[in-house]
């Protein structure tokens, strides 16, 4: 059964500066991955998304992630945040023809951005 | 506007007294999903629908009914709330099974509170 696990819990970080989310995940079959964002009493929104092809993938919001299968991890990047980031983060994951197109959530990462 | 509908916003009841949560979307999806949000578990999927009058267990079904009479609605029945269903449920609706991947549209959110 696939899981996903996103390693922190909280990011604080300065406006500007960069910022990376780690997630990984484990799956005995290939996967398809996700990154969402929730901005505060709001739904959930697709940041971008891995299916195949290129192992890093480009976003909305000048967000990155880059996928590493040896190491079964998606990382999110962004080199320079800005206030409005301030948002809760989830990786999710996907196997391939799974019953019902299941994501499967990460616990979220609450990334607060300070002036 | 397309969109995701979510009713109530905000219910606190009381343990045993049945409730129901409605969805609705305006854009002839095919597929829907409600999904639970906890804090440190991210959002694990309840129930699943491909299309009228075909639904289907999640991860976490125990406690909840659901039921897909039209295209356009999927109501989340809870016939006895406990305290444990205390949670954050987003129901989410994409053109097809497959389209979740590519565009998931999720609600605002019902904030959920069983004492």
């Amino acid at each position: 059964a696939q899981s996903v696990t996103q390693l922190d819990s909280q990011v604080p970080v300065f406006e500007e500066a960069p910022v990376e989310l780690r997630c990984n995940y484990s799956s005995s079959v290939s996967v398809y991955l996700f990154w969402y964002v929730q901005y505060p009493n709001q739904g959930l929104q697709l940041l971008l998304k891995y299916l195949s092809g290129s192992t890093l993938v480009k976003g909305i919001n000048g967000f990155e992630a880059e996928f590493n299968k040896s190491q079964t991890s998606f990382h999110l990047r962004k080199p320079s945040v800005h206030i409005s980031d301030t948002a809760e983060y989830f990786c999710a994951v996907s196997e391939w023809e799974a019953a019902g197109n299941k994501l499967t959530f990460g616990g979220g990462t609450r990334v607060l951005v300070k002036p | 506007e397309a969109q995701v509908t979510q009713n109530p916003r905000y219910l606190i009841t009381v343990t045993g007294k049945k409730l129901t949560v409605t969805c609705s979307q305006n854009m002839n999806h095919e597929y829907m999903s409600w999904y639970r949000q906890d804090p440190g578990l991210g959002l694990r999927q309840i129930y699943y629908s491909m299309n009228v009058e075909v639904t289907d267990k999640g991860d976490v079904p125990e406690g909840y009914k659901v039921s897909r009479k039209e295209k356009r609605n999927f109501p989340l029945i809870l016939e006895s709330p406990s305290p444990n269903q205390t949670s954050l449920y987003f129901c989410a609706s994409s053109l097809s099974p497959t389209a979740f991947y590519t565009e998931a549209f999720f609600g605002q959110g019902t904030r959920l509170t069983v004492v």
